[in-house]
């Protein structure tokens, strides 16, 4: 079955760098779009970026544009986040989630979801 | 931006059925996604492309989408189906960027 989980979350001081992982199984990771989805405490989701089963193209949130970076590495089948100048609004469990189906990058639905990895930025 | 407009809440009795909105411009012209969300759990989908179910969603949720509205249909609802509840579509207008509404708290009376 899908399986997601994400990790590297943590405190991290504001303006400071951090970047999340998502290890992927259960499917043929090569062939599906990945999203990032975040999510403030007691807030509703907010998507933050998608990105190509073949990482050739890649969406960001306007929030975090010039800032996050999403990258794969489709030989170890596994998605990342790379978040540099850290915000206290960035403050929010960070969900991966795999599309629907092949094909397109945009206009799929999240179909499955990791457990999410904590990232906390204060000083 | 694209703007997704929810209720903060709808209430209903179990047995009933619950209507969801989600109010978009012209949000007929786009698919939209429904999620559920339970307390300490990540997100579940329960419908897409509208009106579609995923493997292993009841008959019970279903969707529609037109004009500016699409809505969340839960039939015959149930203690469980308490939940937050979020729509989402694609805004390709500018640049392509996933939308979320604010999300709707279900709650079963």
């Amino acid at each position: 079955q899908v399986q997601l989980v994400e990790s590297g979350g943590g405190v991290v001081q504001p303006g400071r760098s951090l970047r999340l992982s998502c290890a992927a199984s259960g499917f043929t990771f090569s062939s599906y779009g990945m999203h990032w989805v975040r999510q403030a405490p007691g807030k509703g989701l907010e998507w933050v970026a998608v990105i190509s089963y073949d990482g050739s193209n890649k969406y960001y949130a306007d929030s975090v544009k010039g800032r996050f970076t999403i990258s794969r590495d489709n030989s170890k089948n596994t998605l990342y986040l790379q978040m540099n100048s850290l915000r206290a609004e960035d403050t929010a469990v960070y969900y991966c989630a795999k599309a629907d189906s092949v094909g397109a990058t945009t206009s799929k639905a999240a179909l499955n979801w990791g457990q999410g990895t904590l990232v906390t930025v204060s000083s | 931006s694209y703007v997704l407009t929810q209720p903060p809440s709808v209430s209903v009795a179990p047995g009933k059925t619950a209507r969801i909105t989600c109010g978009g411009n012209n949000i007929g012209s786009k698919s939209v996604h429904w999620y559920q969300q339970k307390p300490g759990q990540a997100p579940v989908l329960v419908i897409y492309y509208d009106s579609d179910r995923p493997s292993g969603i009841p008959e019970r949720f279903s969707g529609s989408n037109s004009g500016n509205t699409a809505t969340l249909t839960i039939s015959r609802v149930e203690a469980g189906d308490e939940a937050d509840y979020y729509c989402q579509v694609w805004d390709s207008s500018s640049d392509h960027q996933g939308v979320f509404g604010g999300g709707t708290k279900l709650t079963v009376l």
